[in-house]
């Protein structure tokens, strides 16, 4: 079965570049969630996507951005780049199904990327 | 706010046996959902089993179990016949139910099997 899928694996970027990490959530899935996972760290959530809208936003810092594209893609674009920003970002896809008595929007986690700011 | 608290951040288990991963949570909210992921060396986020809170029946996929007690707002997990591969960190997670909502971590438990 086909999964999230996220692009690059592995990046190193210095201080103060940026860096556009890319989410190919799984087909028919219409939601994308980024999370950010810093070492010895359980994930925080970022942001979320719902049809392309911005759905639900948590702790992004402002030098962060995201968007989803109109084949639901998703991009997290990440400017001015601190050495805090190292982490492993996981994308994750769901398909928000109405009612409670649905699937519980259960979230599917690509690879995730390690970005590492030096 | 909705908070997860994992206590047990190390466990350890003898191969086949049977381990318990605690797991408490606190929120306002009456309809939410609350998972256990678990994360292998790999680093992958894993989805090993899922508890409606409308359901009383807790869930089971095969050697996992829950435990989900709402009342006492408490979601365990019961690893049974244990096995090498089952070596990760474990985290429980919590979820308001509705549209595109987020995962709200514990901090995990790292979980080894020992042969």
């Amino acid at each position: 079965a086909a999964g999230v899928i996220q692009s690059p694996r592995h990046l190193i970027k210095e201080k103060r570049e940026t860096a556009t990490l890319k989410c190919y959530p799984i087909p028919r899935h219409d939601t994308v969630y980024w999370y950010q996972q810093g070492p010895g760290q359980d994930p925080q959530f970022l942001i979320s996507f719902y049809e392309k809208m911005q759905s639900d936003k948590g702790s992004i810092p402002d030098r962060f951005s995201a968007q989803q594209f109109s084949d639901y893609h998703s991009e997290l674009n990440m400017s001015s780049l601190e050495l805090g920003d190292s982490a492993l970002y996981f994308c994750a896809s769901s398909l928000v199904l109405a009612g409670v008595g649905g699937s519980g929007n259960e979230q599917f986690f690509g690879p995730g990327t390690r970005l590492t700011v030096l | 706010a909705q908070t997860v608290t994992q206590s047990q951040p190390e466990m350890s288990v003898q191969e086949a046996e049977t381990v318990t991963l605690s797991c408490t949570y606190d929120t306002s909210e009456s309809n939410y959902y609350l998972f256990w992921y678990k994360q292998p060396p790999s680093r992958q986020m894993i989805l090993v089993i899922r508890q409606e809170a409308y359901k009383q029946q807790n869930a089971t996929e095969n050697r996992f179990s829950v435990n989900f007690q709402k009342a006492a707002k408490s979601f365990s997990l019961k690893i049974s016949d244990s096995q090498l591969g089952d070596t990760a960190m474990y985290f429980c997670a919590f979820m308001i139910a509705g549209s595109a909502r987020q995962l709200t971590f514990g901090s995990g438990t790292q979980l080894t099997v020992l042969p």
